[in-house]
């Protein structure tokens, strides 16, 4: 298993600034992964980080609103930027220890409004 | 083809009822079927998951029941209790398939659990 943290827990933010969101782990893993969760919906995966590489991003979500660096094993940010309304949600950071996408911890989510 | 569908939307059972909650899938290159469970304000937590090759997988009070014919697969609550409610969501995967690997996720169920 695997014990993920979040920074912020939550905040709010006016349109047009960009927020960063951290993930920390407490093991070392290779596939990580940020997904967005809007209110009362599913699970949307964003990218997945792995360390070494450059992050891959789903259909739908570039590289230049949501920058991903994954400096090490264990830690993982995920910036929105430039914000509007639309972009509140909840994000949340997710690893695969076992590397095989199958079995994925998450963390407790970052609750970002957006005014 | 990527979708999996997921219902009721809500669920309210009384405490000691079974509740079941129903997925179906169309791409039949699935082969990693989970179910999470997230209480509010925490991220999702694998709760119980299955492979093709098995009709049925039980772990406590919760069982999966899969139809592979049917593409569909389900989720058994039995003996419920308060502390069951939450929103629970099915997903689907195919393991070691690379990109094609990441989970895709039904829209949730949330179950309410009278005493």
């Amino acid at each position: 298993s695997a014990v993920i943290s979040q920074k912020p827990s939550r905040d709010i933010c006016q349109r047009g600034t960009s927020l960063t969101i951290q993930c920390q782990v407490d093991s070392q893993v290779t596939m990580m992964f940020w997904y967005r969760q809007q209110p009362g919906q599913s699970l949307t995966l964003i990218a997945t980080a792995n360390q070494g590489s450059e992050a891959t991003y789903e259909s739908g979500f570039v590289i230049d609103k949501f920058p991903i660096s994954r400096p090490n094993l264990t830690f993982s940010t995920l910036t929105v930027s430039n914000m509007s309304p639309e972009d509140s949600s909840i994000y949340l950071c997710s690893v695969d220890p076992t590397g095989v996408r199958e079995t994925q911890y998450f963390g407790p989510g970052t609750r970002l409004l957006v005014l | 083809q990527q979708q999996v569908k997921q219902s009721p939307q809500s669920l309210i059972v009384q405490k000691g009822g079974i509740s079941i909650i129903n997925c179906a899938y169309e791409n039949t290159a699935f082969d990693y079927f989970p179910w999470y469970q997230q209480f509010p304000g925490k991220g999702p937590a694998l709760l119980i998951a299955i492979r093709p090759d098995v009709s049925e997988k039980k772990e406590g009070r919760f069982t999966i029941s899969f139809n592979k014919s049917a593409k569909q697969f389900s989720l058994h609550i039995m003996d419920s209790q308060p502390g069951d409610s939450a929103t629970y969501f099915c997903a689907a995967s195919i393991g070691y398939g690379g990109s094609q690997g990441n989970l895709i996720f039904g829209k949730g169920t949330k179950l309410s659990v009278k005493p």
